[in-house]
């Protein structure tokens, strides 16, 4: 069964700091992984989609990589702003299609 | 991208009664639909898996005459609460799929989520 892990649990910087958020999964047998934003009471908004043949995606400020041997895909976020405090979710997509995630990122950000 | 449309956004029903939610693909097919459970600073549970015009595979601990859901065409499924109780209070969240879709065939897309709150 799928498990995904991501470190830090919370996290909370300055504005302008560059950050990275760390997704680990325990099968590497994956079709694709998801970044997701979700604001507190609300849904989930995509940010990222990367292939399982792709090393990394880019978004603005969001770069996004994936190393599937490995089981890792990290999130870096360039100069934060207080705008981007939220939680944020990995999501893997295996042979099952269902999408797991992880228990998610919360970013604090602050002024 | 594909776009899932949830509704309601929010609801407050008294305990002992039965809610509805709806998903809807708007723009394609979804062959495939999930339902997720989010806890409180918890990420989210996949409740069960429904396949158009078959039954839904739930997920061990989820009880299927509880949470009964539907997938009876191509672009709906609903989840419903049946005799809610306050325990059932939590954020619900849907999430379709197709194996039709050219180029985006691995992508899941997700509705913007029914917090449920049960008096």
């Amino acid at each position: 069964k799928q498990e995904v892990t991501q470190i830090p649990a919370a996290l909370s910087v300055p504005e302008g700091e560059n950050l990275v958020l760390n997704c680990s999964f325990t099968d590497s047998a994956i079709y694709n992984l998801q970044w997701f934003r979700q604001d507190p009471g609300k849904g989930l908004t995509s940010l990222l989609l990367i292939q399982s043949s792709q090393r990394e995606q880019t978004s603005g400020r969001l770069n996004a990589s994936l190393d599937k041997s490995s089981g890792r895909s990290t999130l870096y976020i360039a100069a934060s702003q207080p705008g981007d405090s939220a939680t944020y979710l990995c999501a893997v997509r295996g042979g099952s299609y269902i999408p797991t995630f992880g228990r998610g990122t919360s970013l604090i950000v602050h002024p | 991208g594909a776009v899932v449309s949830q509704h309601p956004s929010w609801v407050i029903c008294k305990s002992g009664t039965s809610v509805k939610i709806e998903c809807r693909s708007l723009d394609f097919q979804a062959t495939t639909m999930f339902w997720y459970r989010q806890f409180p600073k918890k990420s989210l549970m996949l409740m069960a898996t429904s396949n158009e015009g078959s039954k839904a595979t739930y997920e061990q601990g989820v009880e299927k005459d509880k949470f009964l859901i539907n997938h009876a065409s191509l672009t709906l499924s609903t989840l419903t609460v049946t005799s809610a109780h306050p325990e059932d209070s939590s954020f619900y969240i849907c999430s379709a799929t197709s194996i039709q879709l050219k180029g985006m065939n691995t992508e899941a897309f997700f509705g913007q989520g029914t917090r449920l709150t049960v008096v």
